[in-house]
């Protein structure tokens, strides 16, 4: 079965540093991979993904991932946190024989000023 | 504009009076499902949907129903809601499946059952 692990479920740091939000995956076949981004009181946007081609994957915002295969990782990052990045992430893996996503419990940012 | 629509956004209801969550998105997409958001446990999906007449359960589907008359529409019906159903919940859809395709998500819907 294939599922995703965010190690860490709040992150804060200063405005201006950088963002490392980590996330482990275990798939038995190339994974599609996903990372979004959820604002309070509003819906899912869609940061970045990857699905097999080029492994250091460019987003919106400035936020970027790399898919580590010898290290079942796709950390988020970003090298400098603004004070709108404030939001809930979460790492999604894409279940290939039924399309379904699987989503990890979630990791909140918090970006002092 | 590439839209989900869900509605009620936000609604408050008492325990075993049936609602109806609607969903509908205007891109043609194949593929449409719901989840439910609940704090610590990130999204899990209820139900799915590949195309017209064609659905399935998820993860989590006890106590919910769902249709796919139309291709647009994927209403999420509780028959009997219960208090454990208090949850945001998300509408979603896709061309083909989530596998390299933008998946897009509603804005959500708030019920509270008391």
């Amino acid at each position: 079965a294939q599922s995703v692990t965010q190690l860490d479920s709040h992150v804060s740091v200063s405005e201006g540093t950088p963002v490392l939000l980590r996330c482990n995956y275990s798939s038995s076949y190339s994974p599609s991979l996903f990372w979004y981004v959820q604002h309070p009181n509003k819906g899912l946007q869609l940061l970045l993904k990857y699905t097999s081609a080029a492994t250091l994957v460019k987003g919106i915002n400035g936020f970027e991932a790399e898919f580590k295969k010898s290290e079942t990782s796709f950390h988020l990052t970003k090298p400098s946190a603004h004070m709108s990045d404030a939001a809930e992430y979460f790492c999604v893996v894409s279940e290939w024989y039924t399309d379904k996503l699987i989503f990890g419990t979630g990791t909140r940012l918090q970006v002092f000023p | 504009e590439a839209q989900v629509t869900q509605n009620p956004r936000y609604l408050i209801t008492v325990t075993g009076k049936k609602l109806t969550v609607t969903c509908s998105q205007n891109m043609n997409h194949e593929y449409m499902s719901w989840y439910r958001q609940d704090p610590g446990l990130g999204l899990r999906q209820i139900y799915y949907s590949m195309n017209v007449e064609v659905t399935d359960k998820g993860d989590v589907p006890e106590g919910y129903k769902v249709s796919r008359k139309e291709k647009r529409n994927f209403p999420l019906i509780l028959e009997s809601p219960s208090p454990n159903q208090t949850s945001l919940y998300f509408c979603a859809s896709s061309l083909e499946g989530s596998d390299g395709n933008t998946i897009y998500f509603g804005e959500g819907s708030w019920l509270t059952v008391v």
